[in-house]
């Protein structure tokens, strides 16, 4: 099993909403990322965890906040976003060693309006 | 620090025609590896090919090989015998060796490929 699981696929939420994404992974990777993309542009880094501790923030606002529960899964919490927050947002995960490539979900498509 | 530069935004190639997507990459790491995925508009990224930088042969997977020239700092996807199934936004990507940075895959700007049947 190659596969991240990610959901939902599609988010529509208010600027006042609190709503959650979920993403799963059974390969028994170790680090588990998430990622932001705007239209056209590449992934941006927001968020590492290795060994379910978090390991890089990337200086991403508090409004977005990820929870890593256990080795198989990762959350990343949204609450008074902002319609600039609209993007796809990806999660990965890998091994937790060098040489090693991203598997990635299919993502999460947010609006916010 | 570290940097992936792909320099063409769009490429088209006609169907059964091979294709070649520049990257260049500038890093001060001994070791690191280099990656090309693949996004269709549906949104998820698949991984194509991997290239560590100390492997002397280039890899290939299936139609794709990767032409590492270690001097240049480039690592240039070809893409054999296209298909309409490959157009696609393509990126490179760079896992530092650090321990500190190994966790951060360094992403290019990517290149929209167009196959014309």
């Amino acid at each position: 099993d190659t596969e991240v699981t990610q959901t939902p696929k599609h988010l529509v939420m208010g600027m006042t909403n609190k709503k959650s994404l979920k993403c799963e992974q059974h390969m028994g990777h170790r680090a588990m990322y998430w990622y932001k993309q705007k239209a056209k542009k590449p992934p941006e880094l927001m968020f590492v965890y290795s060994y379910e501790k978090l390991s890089i923030n990337e200086s991403v606002p508090s409004r977005f906040s990820p929870e890593c529960p256990n080795s198989s899964l990762l959350n990343l919490h949204l609450h008074a976003l902002q319609p600039e927050d609209s993007a796809l947002y990806l999660c990965a995960s890998s091994p937790d060693r060098e040489g090693t490539e991203a598997f990635f979900g299919q993502g999460t498509r947010l609006t916010v309006v | 620090a570290q940097k992936i530069t792909q320099t063409q935004p769009g490429m088209f190639v006609q169907e059964k025609e091979a294709v070649t997507l520049d990257c260049t990459y500038d890093t001060s790491d001994q070791s690191y590896g280099l990656f090309w995925y693949k996004q269709p508009s549906s949104g998820e990224m698949i991984f194509l090919i991997y290239q560590g930088s100390y492997d002397e042969q280039n890899a290939t997977e299936g139609r794709y090989s990767l032409n590492f020239q270690k001097a240049r700092k480039s690592a240039n996807l070809v893409i054999s015998a296209s298909q309409l199934g490959d157009s696609a936004m393509y990126f490179c990507a760079m896992r530092p060796g650090a321990v500190y940075n190994f966790n951060k895959f360094y992403f290019g700007s990517g290149t929209k490929l167009n196959v014309k049947p």
